[in-house]
């Protein structure tokens, strides 16, 4: 049992670089969230999808989009990176009246 | 704005109880959860309470809460080197999603 899954685990990119984080998870769960985790603070929510076809915008949104493309899969993309969005990415997911659940992360440095 | 608040670090013997506070804001809190982070991976669920409890044991952990308070605690018994990692603090309301709101972390350090 896979639980949620991310990929890649690391990533360097320069400035101005797009690229796309992937999550899946094998828990038939509806929601799905991303978070960056920066130190000294807790995570915090980027984008979230309550269920398959839906995302809404989280506490800091600015600088990403995501796709929800179906109930298993919930992807972030960053369209022209920048040095600001250097983190640690978690993605989540969730079932009816349970707890989330994270991936390991997806750590990524913009140089 | 809904804030969660922890200690940054603490230190305990090998052996001794580590007991971890949080104080949260948000009186409409309905989950409070206590998540733990080993260097380099991802957050494991440790446990959680319902706001309408006060207490919640599991093995070597034990939950209080106070709801009157705000403030939320996570005791380990015999604490063990392999317990060393960052602990945080999470707060659910009952919204739609679920959303949670992090504490910054308690870096728990575990010496012989």
């Amino acid at each position: 049992n896979a639980g949620v899954t991310q990929t890649p685990k690391f990533q360097v990119l320069k400035t101005g670089q797009s690229m796309t984080l992937q999550c899946a998870q094998d828990m038939n769960h509806n929601s799905m969230y991303w978070y960056r985790q920066d130190p000294g603070m807790g995570l915090r929510l980027i984008y979230y999808s309550a269920s398959e076809g839906t995302t809404d915008k989280g506490e800091v949104p600015n600088g990403y989009n995501v796709s929800r493309l179906n109930k298993r899969e919930f992807s972030l993309r960053l369209e022209s990176a920048a040095p600001s969005q250097t983190s640690v990415y978690f993605c989540a997911s969730r079932g009816t009246a349970m707890p989330q659940h994270f991936g390991d992360g997806t750590r990524l440095s913009i140089l | 704005g809904e804030d969660v608040e922890q200690s940054l670090f603490l230190s305990v013997r090998e052996g001794d109880s580590s007991v971890i506070n949080c104080t949260y804001t948000d009186s409409s809190s309905t989950y409070l959860y206590w998540y733990k982070q080993e260097p380099g991976a991802g957050l494991q669920l440790l446990t959680y309470i319902f706001s309408n409890m006060d207490m919640k044991q599991d093995q070597r952990l034990t939950v209080l809460l106070n709801k009157k308070d705000k403030h939320l605690s996570l005791r380990i018994a015999d604490t063990q080197t392999g317990d060393s990692a960052i602990y945080f603090c999470a707060e659910s309301n009952s919204g739609g999603y679920n959303k949670l709101i992090f504490g910054a972390g308690t870096r728990l350090a575990v010496h012989p």
